[in-house]
């Protein structure tokens, strides 16, 4: 299986601040026939099943807001918030898809500092 | 509206059996891969496996295999998820989603279930 390994478990941010949260794939995700990155990026809130927010690494789901963004390639990506939001308090999971089993990351849980 | 609707919470003693349901609607539910995510108390997210209901074609967590079966009747658009004899560590929130993109295997999912909590005690 692939493994995915988040870092940090836990991170706490400023209200307007920029959050980073990074995922690391245990071998490539990225299928070089078509060069896309096998990875998203899911956001759950308390109480409620998780949200796509972001697929093959980039591009946003539809509705998802622009200060959401992915990034990276091959084993290492990012999800960053460019300013956090009082609605952005969620764990967020990074899901790897190139081969099954279909592994999330452990998740990250964001806090308002 | 695109929607994945999950039957009701269950509440089962250890050694019964379970069949949970997610019902499709707003698109077309035959030509979407759709799989189960469990979720333990307070813990991460696990992929279980997934199916494609035109045809049934199934693909188990090989962590999973033999635990469970994931079926679907595409005649009333329902993925279903069953157990024989439901273990104490079974516990656990269970969604159905549905992925992205109409045929792929290899694709996120993009709409999620409301979830179904099943709760195994003696």
């Amino acid at each position: 299986d692939i493994v995915m390994t988040q870092s940090p478990d836990s991170l706490a941010v400023s209200l307007g601040e920029r959050a980073t949260i990074n995922c690391k794939s245990s071998q490539s995700v990225l299928y070089s026939s078509n060069n896309k990155n096998y990875l998203a990026w899911y956001q759950q809130k308390p109480g409620q099943p998780p949200k796509l927010l972001i697929y093959w690494a980039s591009p946003r789901e539809s509705g998802v807001p622009d200060r959401f963004s992915g990034s990276g390639s091959g084993t290492d990506f990012t999800l960053t918030i460019s300013s956090l939001q009082a609605e952005d308090v969620a764990v967020y999971y990074c899901q790897q898809y190139y081969t099954t089993p279909y592994t999330f990351g452990q998740g990250t849980k964001l806090e308002i500092k | 509206e695109v929607q994945l609707v999950q039957s009701g919470a269950e509440v089962k003693k250890p050694g019964e059996s379970l069949k949970i349901s997610c019902k499709g609607s707003g698109y077309s539910f035959t030509n979407y891969w759709i799989g189960w995510v469990r979720q333990m108390p307070g813990k991460g997210l696990e992929w279980m496996g997934i199916i494609y209901p035109s045809d049934s074609d199934t693909i188990y967590s090989p962590s999973f295999q033999g635990q469970f079966t994931i079926s679907a009747d595409k005649s009333i658009s329902t993925a279903y998820l069953q157990w024989r004899s439901l273990k104490a560590s079974d516990t656990a929130m269970y969604y159905c989603a549905k992925h992205g993109i109409s045929r792929a295997p290899f694709d996120a999912f993009d709409i999620w279930g409301q979830g179904t909590m099943v709760t195994v005690s003696s």
